[in-house]
């Protein structure tokens, strides 16, 4: 059974700080999503990695794709308060069946 | 933006009462996906559809579920018989291909089950 954990489940950081969300998995992949949920909305599309290696950047996020060490990272780069969400990411295992982690609640103070 | 869209927002019914929840998907796409958020919980797949049948399902997609595309726009997911155990955030989502493919997702229905 494929397992996804983020870590961490919480953060607070300030304004202009750069901090990195972990989605570690269990099983072998090489295709990986990040969401963002605002609260009471929908998921949003952030960045779909499909290779070892991947990395894709908007704005202040960055994501990267470590298939070997079955890890993706979400770097945040100088944050602001807009980037407030919930952050999550997603596996796909087979066929667009995603297993998601359990999200990682960020929270960016001016 | 072409967006996948949901109704009812929020649906609160009765212990043992059918609800069906209604989604749009993106015109264009090909592949429909239900999926669900327990309040506090793991964003978990229900179910997959494609060319007018389920392509995957998950566990939790027991007989009481059911999903259909009556037209040519909608995509629907049936609860027959809710429990309690049913209240969540019920996602639609939809994308162009499979594998690889961004997917989009709707803004939720919230089911209550009293």
């Amino acid at each position: 059974e494929l397992k996804v954990e983020q870590n961490p489940l919480f953060l607070s950081m300030q304004e202009g700080k750069n901090y990195t969300i972990y989605c570690n998995y269990s099983t072998t992949s090489d295709r990986l999503y990040w969401y963002r949920q605002d609260p009471g909305k929908s998921l949003e599309s952030l960045f779909v990695l499909l290779s070892n290696g991947a990395v894709k950047q908007e704005g202040r996020l960055m994501a990267s794709l470590d298939t070997k060490a079955r890890l993706s990272t979400l770097h945040i780069t100088a944050a602001v308060h807009d980037l407030s969400a919930t952050y999550f990411c997603a596996v796909d295992n087979a066929g667009n069946m995603l297993t998601f982690g359990g999200g990682t609640r960020l929270m960016v103070k001016p | 933006e072409p967006e996948v869209t949901q109704t009812p927002s929020h649906q609160v019914t009765q212990m043992g009462q059918e609800v069906i929840l209604r989604c749009v998907p993106i015109s264009n796409h090909l592949y429909f996906y239900w999926y669900r958020q327990i309040l506090g919980q793991k964003v978990e797949f229900l179910v997959s559809f494609y060319n007018n049948e389920i392509s995957e399902k998950s566990e939790i997609f027991d007989d009481q579920f059911s999903v259909e595309r009556p037209d040519g726009s909608n995509f629907t997911l049936k609860i027959r018989s809710t429990k309690l155990e049913d209240s969540a955030m019920y996602f639609c989502a939809s994308s162009f291909g499979q594998e690889g493919n961004t997917i989009y997702f709707g803004e939720g229905s919230w089911l209550t089950v009293v």
